[in-house]
């Protein structure tokens, strides 16, 4: 695709509610990240891939949290038993070569969680 | 562990104005690159510096990497209103196969 998908655009979740969020990467795009951005606040790591191996999850907060890319392509961030804490931005973002190159980002999904 | 940071948080200004945003990490970095949030946006990458003491330029901005890589600036000529948002700097994490780490951000605003 011309850019990075990310689905839903908004999602409210009730607290204790699962939810899966997914982002289609830019074609071709090796690496993968996810980021949590708070209001006013940058982005901060959650999780990395690289085609379907999931490098490095020391970003991701709490055990509820899980994150696949099973085919090196598509990956789907999820949030189990929801807590409000977890309302933030989520951001998906791929690159050709790694975190070397540049990162294209997509459009994020809000999380509200109440 | 590796820190980014930024300074400073916010920052105000009159069109017209300069403007100039610090970065520093904690350790040595490979590369560093910028990024632009416009606000309700996603952020947009800016410029990668690679070698030290580097300096390049994209009309009114100017983006400078330290002689010791382990910090950077941007600083704008001339705002104009369409600057407005927040910049991040992001630098790679010391150990291979970890993701950019970002900084907190600077939140520049522009008034006419």
């Amino acid at each position: 695709g011309a850019g990075v998908s990310q689905s839903p655009r908004y999602k409210v979740a009730k607290r204790g509610q699962d939810v899966a969020l997914r982002c289609d990467p830019i074609s071709g795009h090796v690496s993968l990240f996810w980021y949590q951005q708070a209001l006013g606040q940058g982005p901060e790591f959650l999780t990395y891939f690289q085609n379907e191996a999931q490098l490095d999850k020391s970003g991701l907060p709490s055990d509820r949290f899980f994150a696949e890319r099973p085919e090196g392509s598509v990956s789907t961030l999820k949030i189990q038993r929801t807590q409000q804490e977890d309302s933030a931005v989520y951001l998906c973002a791929s690159s050709f070569l790694g975190r070397l190159t540049e990162a294209f980002f997509g459009q994020g999904t809000r999380l509200t969680v109440v | 562990g590796q820190q980014v940071m930024q300074i400073p948080q916010y920052q105000h200004v009159q069109e017209g104005e300069d403007f100039t945003t610090y970065c520093n990490s904690s350790t040595t970095l490979s590369n560093i690159q910028w990024y632009k949030q416009r606000p309700g946006g996603h952020p947009v990458f800016l410029i990668q510096l690679v070698k030290s003491g580097e300096v390049k330029k994209q009309k009114r901005l100017t983006f400078q990497f330290g002689e010791a890589k382990k910090n950077s600036s941007l600083h704008i000529t001339a705002t104009q209103t369409t600057d407005v948002g927040t910049y991040f700097c992001a630098g790679p994490g010391e150990q291979a196969g970890t993701a950019l780490i970002f900084g907190k951000g600077t939140t520049l605003s522009v008034s006419s």
